[in-house]
Formats: C-alpha cells, structure tokens, sequence
C-alpha cells in the first residue's frame, strides 16, 4: 500500500539549529499535514497545508506545500529541547469521493542535545 | 482535544485469541481510522470508517476486521492474533469538512 517516503529517518542536533525535512509521495495530494508526536502520546497537528506552492507559519515552524503536490517540506528554526519527539508528514486523498483518507509517511525522529 | 478515548490501554494477549480494541469519540465526527505504528513504518491505516456501517480497508487490513454500529465507537478486532500484531494502535477520527485527524492515546497491544 502507498507510504510517504520521508526523510530524514532521524536527527541529533544541537539546540539553537535549524532542522530541515521532507516528505514526498508518488501521488498526488490536495492537502499536506504535518504532525508531531511526543512519546506516549498520539500525533498533535502542527502545520495544515492546502494549495500547492503554499508557504505557512506556526512559531518557529514553517511548512511548504510542493509545487508538484507530490512533495512537502517542513522546516524548524532555533530548535529547542521541546522539539524532541518523532514528526510524521500526512496526504489527504479520497476528498471528491467522500471517503477521506490520511496517508502517513514513515516519520522523522529529532533529538535535541542542549 | 477531540474527546477520543482508547481502550484498553495496555494489553498482553496470547496467540490464536481474538482481541477487540475499542475507540470512542464524543467529538460526533463522521470519519474514524485504526492506524498501527511500528518502528521503520510510521503509521499505516488498517481500516477506515466514513458513516455508521460504512467501513473500508486500508493498506494493512489482513487479519483485522471492524465494524461501526453508532458514530461514537469504532471498534478494531483482531480475529486470531499473531506476533507480528505486536503494536501500538491508534484510533483517529475526522469531521466533515475538516481537515485535520485527531488521535487518541493509543493502545499498545503485545501478542505472545
């Protein structure tokens, strides 16, 4: 069945950096999500993305929507210890059809070192 | 937060014996989802429900069933469970015309 591929699988970086990463997918998505998950816990949405070449903000996140609607970015400035947990990229297909579907990408797992 | 709510929480279930996983929302959303995360995979979709009784596989739907009897409960049955079941399962759910899926805590279920 269809996965996102993201990338990277995992990140140790220093706190005060900048972290980078990205999703993309062979098909076509009318809408990219972007979520964080913390351990023990369930994903929180942290970024909705709805046009392609859409740009958008949420503190120090910023997240893109591909120009090709095959691929999303999402970018973190300043990291902080707090960033630490696993990211997952998400398409929404089935929309026209009414059935509303999440497909989800193999994740990101950010550690921070203070 | 959606009031999703997962149960049980924590299961240890042998092999061969059916397990029934429950997920209920008081959110009154129409679309619910049973993920399984797993290390390397990310979440994969079981299965999908888009109206009461309304349900459809996802991509790794063998060995499971479910069944949607009233908006609030979405039940995921492993008909005869196996090791490689071993997981942590999540239940979402959507509403019509948003966007976002909200998740519950999960159920971590072992299988031995």
């Amino acid at each position: 069945g269809q996965q996102l591929n993201q990338s990277p699988q995992s990140m140790f970086i220093q706190e005060g950096e900048d972290v980078s990463m990205n999703c993309t997918s062979s098909s076509i998505f009318n809408t990219w999500l972007w979520y964080k998950q913390d351990p023990g816990e369930g994903p929180v949405l942290l970024i909705a993305l709805y046009k392609a070449g859409e740009l958008t903000s949420n503190g120090r996140l910023t997240a893109q929507f591909g120009i090709t609607r095959k691929d999303s970015f999402l970018n973190i400035s300043a990291s902080i210890p707090s960033d630490v947990g696993i990211y997952f990229c998400a398409g929404q297909e089935g929309v026209t059809s009414g059935t509303y579907k999440y497909i989800f990408g193999t994740g990101t797992r950010l550690k921070v070192l203070a | 937060d959606a009031g999703i709510t997962q149960s049980p929480r924590h299961k240890v279930t042998e092999t061969g014996t059916p397990v029934t996983l429950r997920c209920h929302q008081t959110e009154n959303h129409r679309y619910m989802y049973w993920y399984r995360q797993d290390p390397g995979h990310g979440l994969r979709l079981i299965h999908y429900s888009y109206g009461v009784k309304d349900t459809d596989k996802g991509e790794v739907s063998d060995g499971y069933s479910v069944s949607r009897s009233k908006t609030e409960d979405f039940l995921l049955t492993l008909e005869s469970a196996t090791s490689s079941q071993t997981s942590v399962y999540f239940c979402a759910t959507s509403g019509q015309g948003i966007t976002e899926a909200f998740f519950g805590q999960g159920t971590r279920l072992t299988v031995v």
